[in-house]
């Protein structure tokens, strides 16, 4: 079975732009949901979409926002970015529930300039 | 608030000893609770979880982690250390009505020297 796959793996843009990543969940799982991992801040819960409908958000600004698709691929996009966003922004698919197993793909590493 | 606490930033050990890794989470519910582990350039690999059931948790790669609740631990060893192990290892929380909402700790470095 094929794992979780996020694209593109690096990313480069410069501040103001807007970035979309892109995360492709294991076959048969309905749960993906987004973390931004930096070295000051740590592991931090973006949000979670089942079912092409946003579950869970955690504490960020609007300028993060995300969706899913009918097959379960998800994306999220960032705004006028700022150098503060450069981070490795990973994804984890789930069947469905909190007791499953979360898989997480390699990441996206997103460097704002 | 700090849900989840992971004692010492960085844990040095020379290859054959006891590895202890050491989380307190902070929840009048007991969650679910992670441990995952991450190597360089990589995502996140489980390792074990505790939902329901047998307080003690056997893991992959020999590693096991026992769910305290008066304690409000869920610390992860491993009786020998190998080189391998050396990763950045992270014990996370789902609390109630959490959905899939990973709650992390700020993450052990482990060191393993020869």
């Amino acid at each position: 079975k094929a794992g979780v796959t996020q694209t593109p793996r690096y990313l480069i843009k410069t501040r103001g732009q807007q970035v979309t990543l892109s995360c492709s969940p294991i076959s048969g799982h309905r749960s993906v949901s987004w973390y931004q991992q930096t070295p000051g801040q740590g592991l931090q819960f973006l949000f979670e979409y089942f079912s092409e409908t946003q579950r869970n958000k955690g504490n960020f600004p609007g300028r993060f926002s995300g969706r899913q698709f009918s097959n379960s691929r998800s994306e999220m996009n960032v705004s006028t970015l700022e150098l503060g966003d450069s981070a490795l922004y990973l994804c984890a698919s789930t069947l469905a529930g909190g007791t499953d197993t979360q898989y997480f793909g390699p990441g996206t590493r997103l460097t704002v300039l | 608030a700090q849900s989840v606490t992971q004692l010492g930033s960085h844990v040095s050990v020379s290859e054959g000893a006891l590895v202890l890794l050491r989380c307190n989470y902070s929840s009048s519910v007991p969650p679910y609770l992670f441990w995952y582990v991450q190597y360089p350039n990589q995502g996140l690999q489980l390792l074990l979880k505790y939902t329901t059931g047998a307080t003690l948790v056997k893991g992959i790669n020999g590693f096991e982690a026992e769910f305290k609740k008066s304690e409000t631990s869920f610390h992860l060893t491993k009786p020998s250390a190998h080189m391998s192990d050396a990763a950045e290892y992270f014990c996370a929380v789902i609390l109630s009505g959490g959905y899939n909402k990973l709650i992390f700790g700020a993450g052990t470095r482990l060191a393993v020297h020869p």
